[in-house]
């Protein structure tokens, strides 16, 4: 079946510092892929997504490539903002199941 | 309007009580899912709802009961719950089932079940 495996976490940062998520997937077919953010005592607003091979996602300065070769979607930001402290979650779907496989979640905190 | 809205935002409920959740959504979207999240980890599946009818049942025990009466409200019905039911409960709504798109996530129902 699919699946979706993140680096765990935490990842402490200090502010303005380049933050990498890792993100690998295993799925049938061409899934669309998704990173959602979480913040404490929130639910899931969707960061980016890419549907297609190669597609680069982006949003808030976040940016993540689709890459089919190597089954990745890693998260990427040139610079974290103390605001940016939350679980960021990897997802994707693969169209047939009708559902989102999840990631585990990794956490992020940024220090001032 | 591209939000979801869930209440209440806390609920409380012994193991012999009736309660209900609401969720509503006001994008046009077909496409509705209640899920739940344990602390530290990702939002599991319970039910989802295209056109209104229920599509998948993701095993989840008879207690938690899903209703669609519209295309715009989704409500779960809680009865006879078990402490380990406690946790946020998440509502989501899509344009359609295809995996392109994105879905938008209501902020939760925290419950605790004593």
């Amino acid at each position: 079946g699919d699946s979706v495996t993140q680096m765990e976490g935490p990842v402490t940062l200090s502010e303005e510092a380049f933050l990498t998520i890792n993100c690998t997937y295993t799925a049938t077919g061409y899934p669309s892929l998704f990173w959602y953010v979480q913040y404490p005592g929130e639910g899931l607003q969707l960061l980016l997504k890419a549907t297609k091979a190669d597609d680069k996602g982006s949003n808030k300065g976040f940016e993540a490539t689709y890459r089919k070769e190597t089954t990745s979607f890693h998260l990427e930001k040139g610079s974290v903002q103390v605001s940016d402290s939350a679980v960021y979650f990897c997802a994707l779907h693969d169209g047939a199941g009708n559902m989102l496989t999840f990631g585990g979640g990794t956490r992020l905190m940024v220090k001032p | 309007d591209t939000e979801v809205t869930q209440t209440p935002k806390h609920l409380v409920m012994g193991m012999t009580n009736k309660k209900s959740l609401k969720c509503e959504q006001h994008m046009g979207h077909r496409a509705m899912y209640w899920y739940k999240q344990k602390a530290k980890k990702p939002p599991e599946l319970m039910f989802v709802y295209s056109y209104e009818k229920l599509s998948i049942n993701e095993s989840v025990p008879s207690r938690f009961s899903p209703e669609c009466p519209n295309s715009s409200l989704l409500n779960l019905h809680l009865h006879a719950l078990q402490p380990e039911d406690s946790a946020l409960y998440l509502c989501a709504s899509a344009a359609g089932l295809a995996g392109y798109n994105e879905q938008f996530f209501g902020p939760g129902t925290r419950l605790t079940v004593l």
